[in-house]
């Protein structure tokens, strides 16, 4: 069953905490990207990756890191330096420069 | 300005209406056309996908793409309650990365 794979579903945060949020998918693309939506804002790329062990910035990469070691997983860290991290993140990928397909989300809430 | 602008809405109409989205778009170099379709605190789903200028459809949906004025729509046929979602268009070009629309929040009343 192919498909994009993301946990948790809901994630808290303390204030000053890092968090890390798992994208995993079994559809041998070789593209996967991260995403925050807020409400009304639609969809802001924060990082991506076309290739093992290569990513690259995407609009509002302040605050995040990740890694991609393997192809199938894409993990996304919220360090202590994203002020505003509440908010819905969506991980996607695709064959490059081809249609995402993406995850059902985190939803990720600053207590 | 920005390369992508859609009508965030809602847009409410009474079911079996037929439903039109659109977007405009600023840079005439994108040749790959999508729609998402999302349901609340769901991830986006590939509705359609269409490559260059025309029409595509799939059931009750209708993809329609004008380059020449920079602006593509999605038509919904007999629309159900079950349609009720945010629709994203989004594009790209062979030398850019996927822009996506805000979403319009789309309500079919019963």
């Amino acid at each position: 069953d192919g498909g994009i794979t993301q946990s948790p579903k809901y994630l808290f945060r303390k204030e000053g905490q890092n968090v890390t949020l798992s994208c995993e998918q079994n559809l041998n693309h070789d593209a996967m990207y991260w995403y925050r939506q807020d409400p009304g804002q639609g969809l802001r790329l924060i990082y991506y990756s076309q290739i093992v062990n290569d990513f690259q910035k995407g609009d509002i990469a302040e605050g995040y890191s990740v890694s991609r070691e393997k192809k199938e997983s894409f993990p996304l860290t919220v360090t202590s330096a994203q002020k505003n991290p509440t908010a819905f993140y969506l991980c996607a990928s695709s064959m490059v420069r081809d249609e995402q397909f993406f995850g059902p989300g985190t939803r990720l809430t600053v207590l | 300005q920005k390369e992508v602008e859609q009508d965030p809405g809602p847009l409410s109409v009474p079911e079996g209406a037929i439903v039109s989205l659109n977007c405009t778009y600023s840079n005439s170099a994108f040749q790959y056309f999508m729609w998402y379709r999302q349901y609340s605190r769901k991830g986006p789903e590939l509705l359609m996908y269409t490559y260059s200028s025309g029409n595509k459809e799939d059931g009750r949906f209708t993809a329609q793409v004008d380059k020449s004025s920079k602006y593509i729509s999605l038509f919904i046929r007999d629309s159900q309650p079950s349609d009720s979602a945010t629709y994203l268009c989004a594009m790209y070009s062979s030398a850019s990365k996927i822009i996506f629309g805000s979403g319009t929040r789309l309500s079919i009343r019963p």
